[in-house]
C-alpha cells in the first residue's frame, strides 16, 4: 500500500469550474501536509500547506484536512487554463521528510 | 534571494559514463534532498542531509549512485556507471531545519539526464 494516494487522473474541468482534488495518506502520526503545483517540464511549486483539521483558504485555493480520516483535499474555485498543472500531495511525518503522492494532472478547458 | 540552484540542466551521456549533478541549497537551508522523478514511478526520495550529515540513504537505488556534501552551500550527486534506466529528472530541494520552521521544501529547476 501506498503511503501517500492520489487519483491519478487525468482530471478534465471546465473554465470556471470548481476543480476538487483528493488525497490519503496512511501514517496517522503525520503533522503537516502540502499541495504542491507542477507545470510540464518545471519543478514542483507550493502552493498551500495545513496543519490542523478543517479549511484554509488562499486566495481561489483551498485546502482541507480531516486527520480522523486521513485525508487531504485542494480546491480551486473559478479554475482557469493556466491551472492546468500536476498537483502533488505531500505528507510530513516524524522524521519531517516529505512523502509526495504520484500526482493528480489537472486540464482546465478553455 | 536566489533559490536552489542545479546544475547541469541538461545532461545527455552514453551508458557506462560517470555523471554527477550539482546543487546549491538556499542560503540558510541546513536540509538538503535529493530526489528522482520519472512517469513510471513518480518523485521519489533518494538521499537528504542535515548539517551536510547524510540521514537517510535508503532511496538510493544501488552503489552506482553516491552523494556528498562537503559543505552547506554545495552537494553533489554521482552515478558511476550510469544506465540508461537512471534516465529521469533529478531534483534537489533545501528546507532550514531549525525547531519551529515547516517542513516546506523548496525545490531546484532539476537537472534531466538521458542516458544512451
Amino acid at each position: 500500500q501506498k503511503e501517500v494516494e492520489q487519483n491519478s487522473g487525468p482530471l478534465s474541468v471546465p473554465e470556471g469550474a470548481i476543480a476538487s482534488l483528493n488525497c490519503t495518506y496512511s501514517d496517522r502520526g503525520s503533522q503537516s501536509f502540502f499541495w504542491y503545483r507542477q507545470y510540464s517540464g518545471k519543478s514542483p511549486e507550493l502552493i498551500m500547506s495545513i496543519y490542523s483539521n478543517g479549511d484554509k483558504e488562499d486566495g481561489r485555493f483551498t485546502a482541507q484536512l480531516n486527520k480522523a480520516s486521513q485525508y487531504v483535499s485542494l480546491l480551486i474555485r473559478d479554475s482557469q487554463p493556466s491551472d492546468s498543472a500536476t498537483y502533488l500531495c505531500a505528507v510530513s511525518g516524524s522524521a519531517r521528510q516529505l512523502t509526495f503522492g504520484s500526482g493528480t494532472q489537472l486540464t482546465v478547458l478553455p | 534571494d536566489a533559490g536552489v540552484i542545479q546544475s547541469p540542466r541538461h545532461e545527455v551521456t552514453e551508458m557506462g559514463q560517470e555523471v554527477t549533478l550539482r546543487c546549491k541549497p538556499i542560503s540558510g537551508h541546513n536540509s538538503l534532498f535529493w530526489y528522482r522523478q520519472t512517469m513510471m514511478r513518480g518523485l521519489e526520495l533518494l538521499i537528504y542531509f542535515n548539517n551536510n550529515v547524510p540521514i537517510d540513504d535508503s532511496g538510493m537505488p544501488e552503489d552506482r549512485f553516491s552523494a556528498k556534501m562537503p559543505n552547506a552551500s554545495f552537494s553533489t550527486l554521482k552515478i558511476q556507471p550510469s544506465e540508461p534506466r537512471d534516465s529521469a529528472v533529478y531534483f534537489c530541494a533545501s528546507r532550514p531545519l531549525e525547531r519551529g520552521s515547516t517542513d516546506t521544501q523548496y525545490f531546484g529547476p532539476g537537472t534531466r539526464l538521458t542516458v544512451l
